[in-house]
């Protein structure tokens, strides 16, 4: 099966908080990761969380990791245009820090 | 700064012909990948480098060939392309492949198209 799993759309009101989910199958993940890609571009690294945290918080992006169910998520308070991408969860494990990734959920943001 | 460039933006190749991809990075950044991105298929590493002079294998490296002769570019190769190599391209830096904050930056992408 697949190393990480998400799903492949959300669609959200704009000012309206969206949450991304995502699962892993390796208990020795490290770090898990969150990137971003707008259309037409490359990836950019959103943020990332040490396996031994909980949640992560920065400005409007908040990671939690519940590393028993092996389920990260991804909350992006208020909303907004600008936040229409595609969000791809990551995952690297031990000595290696090349991450493995999802297949990304395209988030679509609408009035 | 440039940061990571690529070329050719897009390609449409004829299948067996012999195509190279351009990457170059003026980061000094000691690691570099190439992935391929499909729809519903996310990101797959195909060959990935640490330094120069050294490259690895990925997860789906057949038919691919990199090299890595100096710091800065990291061309990725096909030496005979089939239309399961229709995709987008991504070439990706980072200061070193030792640590969750040596941030992968990437290319804008090729996109190319085999018939």
């Amino acid at each position: 099966g697949e190393d990480v799993e998400q799903s492949l759309f959300l669609s959200v009101r704009e000012g309206d908080s969206s949450v991304i989910n995502c699962t892993y199958t390796d208990s020795s993940s490290t770090y898990l990761y969150w990137y971003k890609q707008e259309p037409g571009a490359g990836l950019q690294l959103l943020t990332y969380i040490f396996s031994n945290m909980d949640m992560k918080q920065d400005q409007r992006l908040t990671v939690l990791l519940n590393k028993k169910d092996k389920h990260l998520s991804l909350r992006i308070a208020d909303t907004q245009t600008g936040d229409s991408a595609i969000y791809f969860c990551a995952e690297s494990i031990g000595g290696s820090y090349i991450p493995t990734f999802g297949r990304g959920t395209s988030l679509i943001v609408h009035p | 700064i440039a940061g990571i460039t690529q070329a050719p933006t897009s390609q449409i190749l004829a299948a067996g012909r012999r195509m190279t991809l351009r990457c170059t990075q003026d980061m000094r950044h000691n690691a570099m990948y190439w992935y391929r991105q499909d729809l519903g298929l996310g990101l797959r590493l195909i060959h990935y480098s640490n330094t120069a002079g050294t490259t690895g294998k990925g997860e789906v490296p057949d038919g691919y060939s990199v090299s890595r002769a100096n710091t800065d570019d990291f061309p990725l190769t096909l030496a005979s392309a089939v239309p399961s190599q229709t995709s987008v391209y991504f070439c990706a830096s980072s200061d070193s492949a030792s640590g969750p904050t040596d941030t992968q930056y990437f290319g804008p992408g090729t996109r190319l198209t085999v018939l």
